[in-house]
């Protein structure tokens, strides 16, 4: 199946500094990958849709200046927590559609802010 | 965008079938509805996708009936691994376009016991 891959896998970073979570998919372009963030016992919270060569669209209640997504190629979106605090402590998911109707989802990445 | 309502755990015993039924009346023409696995500190899984009736793969099945308000996803003879958080979701998934966002629910707590 499609691969979806996620680096780093864990990062841990002081309060105030800024972290680059990078979303690869290997073997397929995807025009359209989605963040996702996950705190413990709780489900996935869509946080943004990242469209390849455009500005994302993030959702209600998510700050976009908070979280900076890039999807510069058809292979890589990124986000960037700038200025981490603690409560940013989460999982990070990216997802991308592969051509058809499948969604697939990268490892997730743990931060944790100190 | 339709909600899904699943039961928040069930249990079962190795060997069994599992059937996790996940209500979603609200469901629009082209959402396909899509069931995920997801283990601890990772990103879901792909299960099945189906639109409509019955859909099988190596697996799961997935069951649709008619009106579409509901789905049921079976796992046939689970095993001590098929412990997870099982989500139902429905989105329409659209080549080229910003749909394709996916709302998790609660998901489902599935625990297999020996």
């Amino acid at each position: 199946g499609a691969v979806v891959s996620q680096h780093p896998s864990w990062v841990i970073c002081k309060s105030g500094t800024s972290v680059k979570i990078e979303c690869r998919s290997l073997d397929f372009q995807a025009t359209t990958m989605f963040w996702y963030r996950q705190f413990p016992k709780q489900s996935l919270m869509l946080m943004a849709t990242s469209n390849e060569g455009s500005k994302a669209t993030y959702e209600q209640g998510v700050e976009k200046d908070k979280f900076l997504i890039n999807h510069a190629s058809l292979t890589l979106s990124t986000l960037t927590v700038t200025s981490a605090h603690p409560e940013d402590s989460s999982f990070y998911i990216c997802s991308a559609i592969r051509w058809g109707n499948e969604q697939f989802f990268g490892p997730g990445t743990r931060l944790t802010v100190l | 965008l339709a909600k899904t309502t699943q039961p928040i755990s069930m249990d079962s015993y190795e060997g069994q079938e599992v059937n996790i039924t996940c209500s979603h009346n609200n469901i629009a023409t082209n959402d396909y509805i899509t069931w995920y696995q997801q283990f601890p500190s990772q990103g879901p899984r792909f299960i099945i996708q189906g639109y409509k009736t019955k859909v099988t793969n190596e697996v799961a099945s997935l069951f649709i009936p008619a009106d579409r308000k509901s789905s049921t996803l079976s796992l046939p003879r689970v095993s001590l691994s098929d412990t997870a958080v099982y989500y139902c979701l429905v989105g329409d998934v659209d080549r080229g376009s910003t749909l394709g966002r996916l709302y998790f629910g609660r998901g489902t707590q599935l625990t297999v016991w020996p």
